[in-house]
């Protein structure tokens, strides 16, 4: 079975644009959590998704949304770029009662 | 309170020695806690799940939930250099809807 994937690996933006950022969860899952992880405030939960519906949501800013289309493929996006989003963005999918497997991550840098 | 605690480290211990990995929570993490090994650059892995009071054992891996006292900890026996990497506790949201609370992460060295 394949694991979660996340597209891309790395990316580097310019403040003040957007980025969309990918994720398939493991075949079968519908449920897909959204984290960023960075050295000062470590791994913090941005959303989760069920079944195409937002179903919880951390506390950031509106600049970043998410949505899951109807195969569990989920997106999410930042606009207007800051100097802080710079950070690891993680994706999880949940394994039933075993927990949560998370992909490799989207390493994004904003210069 | 942080919701989930943990201290930050560094852990070190020799190779063959037991490493002990402990994690506090608050009121407001619900009853399922996780403990996830991550190496430099890479994305955490799951090691352990559990749920219920008591012991959960896993190879060399222990798993204790102390749910009077909120505590939470990881026992590697046998520690091997191979083991050196951050562990992060995690409980669940109250909400329990694929949200996971994170501590900030234990960082352990295993000295040869």
């Amino acid at each position: 079975k394949a694991g979660v994937t996340q597209t891309p690996r790395y990316l580097i933006k310019t403040r003040g644009q957007q980025v969309t950022l990918s994720c398939s969860p493991i075949s079968g899952h519908r449920s897909v959590s959204w984290y960023q992880q960075t050295p000062g405030q470590g791994l913090q939960f941005l959303f989760e998704y069920f079944s195409e519906t937002q179903r919880n949501k951390g506390n950031f800013p509106g600049r970043f949304s998410g949505r899951q289309f109807s195969n569990s493929r989920s997106e999410m996006n930042v606009s207007t770029l800051e100097l802080g989003d710079s950070a690891l963005y993680l994706c999880a999918s949940l394994q039933g009662a075993y927990g949560y497997t998370f992909g490799s991550g989207t390493r994004l840098t904003v210069v | 309170q942080k919701e989930v605690e943990q201290n930050s480290g560094p852990l070190s211990v020799p190779e063959g020695a037991i490493a002990s990995l402990n994690c506090t929570y608050s009121d407001r993490v619900s009853q399922s806690f996780f403990w996830y090994r991550q190496y430099s650059g890479k994305s955490p892995e799951l090691i352990m799940s559990i749920y219920s009071n008591g012991d959960k054992e896993d190879g060399r891996f222990t798993a204790q939930l102390n749910k009077a006292s909120q505590y939470v900890s990881l026992l590697i026996r046998d520690s091997q250099p191979s083991d050196s990497a951050t562990y992060l506790c995690a409980g669940g949201g109250s909400s329990n809807t694929g949200k996971l609370i994170f501590g900030q992460g234990t960082t352990l060295q295993v000295k040869p």
